[in-house]
């Protein structure tokens, strides 16, 4: 079985600074690795997957996560966040070489960006 | 934009009453899955359908909630003699073929009374 761990619930972060989101997964076999984000009173929104090759990928609105097999992480970042980044990310994991794709989810991480 | 949609969005039962929620999937998605998102928590996975076919069925689904997805298309979620306890989010998901993205609805909000 797989599992997710987000262990900040919360990230307050001015305008204009760098954020990273922690992101741990636990699994015995290989895995897919998914950051979705959720704005308020919206549906969730897929923000960048890895699935294979190389293990930096990168969101159209800047932000990026690298897939760290030896330290199990999948930490998303980006270098100079706006207010309208603030919103909910989850980190979900599904299991890899298998087009089923449940996902696992972590807990979230709410991003506050303030002025 | 023909993305997931759900119906109704919000739902106000009381303790034991039924309820029913639908949802359509984005058109010629094969694959739909439903998931559960308490306050504070992720999503959970409750089950999956591969066109018709109820291909798994997570152990939170008691045999108080039942999926159906009779032509492949839209799904529907029943839970029968409802509890507080259901009070959650439940989200609906479809995608294509092989490692296709799931795409969300925008999530039935249960309250039970």
């Amino acid at each position: 079985a797989q599992s997710v761990t987000q262990l900040d619930s919360q990230v307050p972060v001015f305008e204009e600074a760098p954020v990273e989101l922690r992101c741990n997964y636990s699994s015995s076999v290989s895995v897919y690795l998914f950051w979705y984000v959720q704005y308020p009173n919206q549906g969730l929104q897929l923000l960048l997957k890895y699935l294979s090759g190389s293990t930096l990928v990168k969101s159209i609105n800047g932000f990026e996560a690298e897939f760290n097999k030896s330290q199990t992480s999948f930490h998303l970042r980006k270098p100079s966040v706006h207010i309208s980044d603030t919103a909910e990310y989850f980190c979900a994991v599904s299991r890899g070489n298998t087009g089923f794709q449940k996902l696992v989810f972590g807990t979230g991480t709410r991003l506050l960006v303030s002025p | 934009d023909t993305g997931v949609s759900q119906d109704p969005r919000h739902k106000i039962t009381k303790r034991g009453q039924n309820v029913t929620f639908r949802c359509d999937p984005i058109s010629e998605h094969n694959r739909l899955y439903w998931y559960r998102q308490t306050l504070g928590q992720g999503p959970e996975f409750l089950t999956y359908f591969q066109n018709e076919a109820q291909l798994e069925k997570s152990r939170l689904l008691s045999d108080r909630f039942s999926a159906e997805r009779p032509k492949g298309s839209f799904s529907t979620l029943e839970i029968q003699r409802t509890e507080q306890g259901d009070s959650a989010m439940y989200l609906c998901a479809s995608a294509g073929g092989g490692l296709d993205t799931q795409y969300f609805g925008p999530g039935t909000r249960l309250t039970v009374l």
